[in-house]
Formats: C-alpha cells, structure tokens, sequence
C-alpha cells in the first residue's frame, strides 16, 4: 500500500494568516490526490481533489498543488471555521490510503 | 441535495456482528460507488471498500476482507455493512461515502455523519 505522510501533524495559527500543509506519497500518484476537513463533531467535508480541482461550495481561500509524490494544501487567509483536522487521500493505487492528518489549531 | 444518512450507534459484545446502515438521496443510487471508511479513536481515516449498487460489485481493502460485507438495497437506495467476529480494534467510527469521478481520479464527494460501533462486552 502506499504511504501518505502528512506534515506538520499540528498546526498553530492565527486568523488570516496563510498556512500550508504537506503530504509525501511513498511513490508517485500522478495527482491522484484529495483534501478533507474533518470537524469536531465528527462532519467530514472534501475541500481539493486530484491534487488542485476546488469542491463545489468550497471557498477560494483554500487551493492545492504539487506532482509526483510531494502535494500541499494551502489556505491563504484563515477564517475561524477553518480550525480543524485535515486529512490528504492518495487513490492512485489500491487501496485508497489517507495521511494521518494534520490538526489546525488557534495560536 | 445529496445526502447519505447513516444509521445510529451501536454497542455490541465481543463475537457479534453489527449492521450498519447509508441511506442515500438527491442522487440516483445506482449510478454511483459507495465506499466505506474506518476511524478509529483519535486515529485517521482506514478505507474498507467499496460496493457498485447497480451490479453489486464490490472491492475490499486486504486488511477487511472476511471482516465487512457489503450489500444494497436499491428499492429503499440504502447500502449496507455488515461486520462480523467483532473485537474491540473495531470500535470506531464508520462513513459511508459516494464515491464520484473525474477522469481517471475518483474522491469522496458526499460523506455520512457516521455511525459509532462500540465492542464492549
């Protein structure tokens, strides 16, 4: 199975500071790459898929990029919904595997 | 509008089996892969597999073949897992999800809310 690696895995930040996270596939995925947010309660929402494609619904602020093995998702003005985990998703290969996911939190 | 609404938690003893329950709308049921995902407490995302519920083709991660079924009920647009000889590594959270394509890459577009099984005896 391919391994996703997330980093960093916590996140400190302040409201409208821009933030990236990152993801290390173990081998290259060919863009076969999506962001989810998973909030408190449990509501898991898709933000990106292959690697950059914005969700409907999904604000601007947040955009994604990379190839090969290395992506990253970016948010370029955090609003106070934000704070949050965020989890990437490899489906290049079978099985789908996700990182282990990177939390957001209020600095 | 899309929704998937998963059935409620569950507490099961060690041995038992447990079915679990995604009730699709907004969407036509059959044209769409459900999948299934595993998280346990305070852990990441696991993906259990998959199921067609026009054909009823499914696929399975290794790791939970023999473990969950997967079934649909396409009168009621409903999919179904079912998973047997239960211990407590699968206490957890478990989401459906429809399972929606873009060229040659495929994501989780609409997820459940979850369904909470506890294994405890």
């Amino acid at each position: 199975d391919i391994q996703m690696t997330q980093s960093p895995s916590s996140l400190p930040a302040s409201l409208g500071e821009r933030v990236t996270i990152s993801c290390r596939a173990s081998q290259g995925i060919s863009n076969n790459l999506n962001w989810y947010q998973q909030k408190p309660d449990g509501t898991i929402k898709p933000l990106i898929y292959y690697t950059s494609n914005l969700q409907s619904g999904v604000p601007s602020r947040f955009s994604g990029s990379g190839s090969g093995t290395d992506y990253s998702l970016t948010i370029s003005s955090l609003e106070p919904e934000d704070f949050a985990m965020y989890y990437c998703q490899q489906d290049a290969s079978f099985p789908d595997t996700f990182g282990a996911g990177t939390k957001l939190e209020l600095k | 509008q899309v929704k998937l609404l998963q059935s409620g938690a569950a507490l099961v003893k060690p041995g038992a089996s447990v079915k679990m329950s995604c009730k699709a709308s907004g969407y036509t049921f059959t044209d769409y892969w459900v999948s299934w995902v595993k998280q346990s407490h305070g852990k990441s995302l696991e993906w259990i597999g998959e199921i067609y519920p026009n054909s009823g083709a499914t696929n399975f991660n290794e790791k939970f073949k023999g473990k969950a079924t997967l079934t649909v009920d396409k009168s009621t647009s409903t999919a179904y897992m079912e998973l047997s000889r239960l211990t407590s590594e699968d206490s957890a959270i478990y989401y459906c999800t429809r399972r929606d394509f873009y060229y040659y890459s495929s994501h989780g577009a609409y997820w459940g809310q979850g369904t909470l099984v506890t294994v405890s005896s």
